[in-house]
């Protein structure tokens, strides 16, 4: 079955701008997470998204939003861009029940962010 | 505030040898640890968890042991292969069955043919 597909892979912005990132999760996973990921901080989580409502949230600035669609597909938004928001941003999807395995989360490649 | 630590960046290990990979944690109310490897351009691939409940779980060649006291959590890797070589990353997560993972920084593990 297709993975997690996150989509642009590459892109480029410039301080102040804004960007929309988007996620397409495996078929029949309810729930979406996003991470963050920079060299040295590993892996940040920043928001979940299940059943269309955020049940979770990390610790990170209002610029930085997100939302999922009723057919699970997320997008996650930036605004204000900062030189540090430069990143390699991942989205993950899982089952979201609680459940074993349910938090067994499937990585898509990740849409890499550069600031300039 | 660092809640899961992986001290080691890097780590050579001899191919067909053991490979160790460490992670810390301080956070009581992990109760779910997860590894995940990761290779360049590609999302993490979850490799093996293991639950508070638990001291140990084994998946062919991978194996994680939990030290619930010393709040440590090891992954061993028999035999090492050259396609292990990749970054691999210990999480943790409260209230099982949460999707908010901890991660750690990581550490690259390199197998020598």
């Amino acid at each position: 079955k297709a993975g997690v597909t996150q989509t642009p892979r590459y892109l480029i912005k410039t301080r102040g701008q804004q960007v929309t990132l988007s996620c397409s999760p495996i078929s029949g996973h309810r729930s979406v997470s996003w991470y963050q990921q920079t060299p040295g901080q590993g892996l940040q989580f920043l928001f979940e998204y299940f059943s269309e409502t955020q049940r979770n949230k990390g610790n990170f600035p209002g610029r930085f939003s997100g939302r999922q669609f009723s057919n699970s597909r997320s997008e996650m938004n930036v605004s204000t861009l900062e030189l540090g928001d430069s990143a390699l941003y991942l989205c993950a999807s899982s089952l979201g029940g609680a459940r074993s395995g349910a938090n067994v989360l499937t990585f898509g490649a990740g849409s890499r962010l550069t600031v300039l | 505030d660092q809640q899961v630590k992986q001290n080691s960046p890097s780590l050579s290990v001899q191919e067909g040898r053991i490979s160790i990979l460490n992670c810390d944690y301080t956070n009581s109310m992990f109760d779910y640890f997860l590894w995940y490897k990761k290779y360049p351009a590609e999302g993490p691939t979850f490799l093996i968890s293991i639950s508070s409940i638990k001291d140990k779980n084994e998946d062919g060649r991978f194996t994680v042991f939990l030290n619930k006291s010393a709040k440590h959590l090891s992954l061993h890797i028999v035999p090492s292969q050259p396609g292990d070589s990749a970054v691999y990353f210990c999480a943790a997560s409260a209230n099982f069955g949460n999707e908010k993972l901890t991660f750690g920084t990581g550490t690259r593990l390199t197998i020598i043919p």
